[in-house]
């Protein structure tokens, strides 16, 4: 059963600074691997998807690598903003089902 | 080019009733996964749908059901209410489902709270 860790729970940063969110999962067969935001009480926004056959992503401030065969992959943001505030989810697909993580909770203050 | 519609965003339910969410995917999208979030479970997923037809299930009992229709828009029902069904119910489409080269969008979601 596949199953998908984020470290750390949650983070709060100062304005400006980089920083990096851990996903990992445990089954190595993926298909890919994709990145979401959530704001509280709102749905899934896709940041970035990787498939398995990738090393890394990149849109704007944000790059995402993958290392399938130990089962890691990071989210980079570069430069953080207040507005960079929200939780971020890691899911990893496979045969038609996503697993996701618990998410962090990132929260960037001015 | 429009979002993933779920309606209604918020019910109040109470235990025992039924409830019917629906989902219109983004045009042109023929996949359409249900996933349930809840503070102790996180994001768990329910079914998917692609072309009217299941094509795979997560771990729920079977008072959870869905169907797809022609136009791809979807609808999840749970019976027998229970308290533990309180939950943000996201719906996600895609173009050819969770398989190899596909982005998943989600929409807002509904908020379901049974009493």
């Amino acid at each position: 059963k596949q199953e998908v860790t984020q470290i750390p729970a949650a983070l709060s940063v100062p304005e400006g600074e980089n920083l990096v969110l851990n996903c990992s999962f445990t089954d190595s067969a993926i298909y890919n691997l994709q990145w979401f935001r959530q704001d509280p009480g709102k749905g899934l926004t896709s940041l970035l998807l990787i498939q398995s056959s990738q090393r890394e992503q990149t849109s704007g401030r944000l790059n995402a690598s993958l290392d399938k065969s130990s089962g890691r992959s990071t989210l980079y943001i570069a430069a953080s903003q207040p507005g960079d505030s929200a939780t971020y989810l890691c899911a990893v697909s496979y045969a038609g089902k996503s697993t996701f993580g618990d998410g962090t909770t990132l929260t960037v203050k001015p | 080019k429009a979002g993933v519609t779920q309606t209604p965003r918020y019910l109040i339910k109470t235990r025992g009733q039924q409830v019917t969410l629906s989902c219109s995917p983004i045009s042109g999208h023929r996949s359409v996964s249900w996933y349930q979030q809840t503070p102790g479970q996180g994001l768990q997923f329910l079914f998917e749908y692609f072309s009217e037809t299941q094509r795979n299930k997560g771990n729920f009992p079977g008072r959870f059901s869905g169907r797809q229709f022609s136009n791809s828009r979807s609808e999840m029902n749970v019976s027998t209410l229970e308290l533990g069904d309180s939950a943000l119910y996201l719906c996600a489409s895609s173009l050819t489902g969770d398989l190899m080269n596909t982005e998943a969008f989600f929409g807002q979601g509904t908020r379901l709270t049974v009493v």
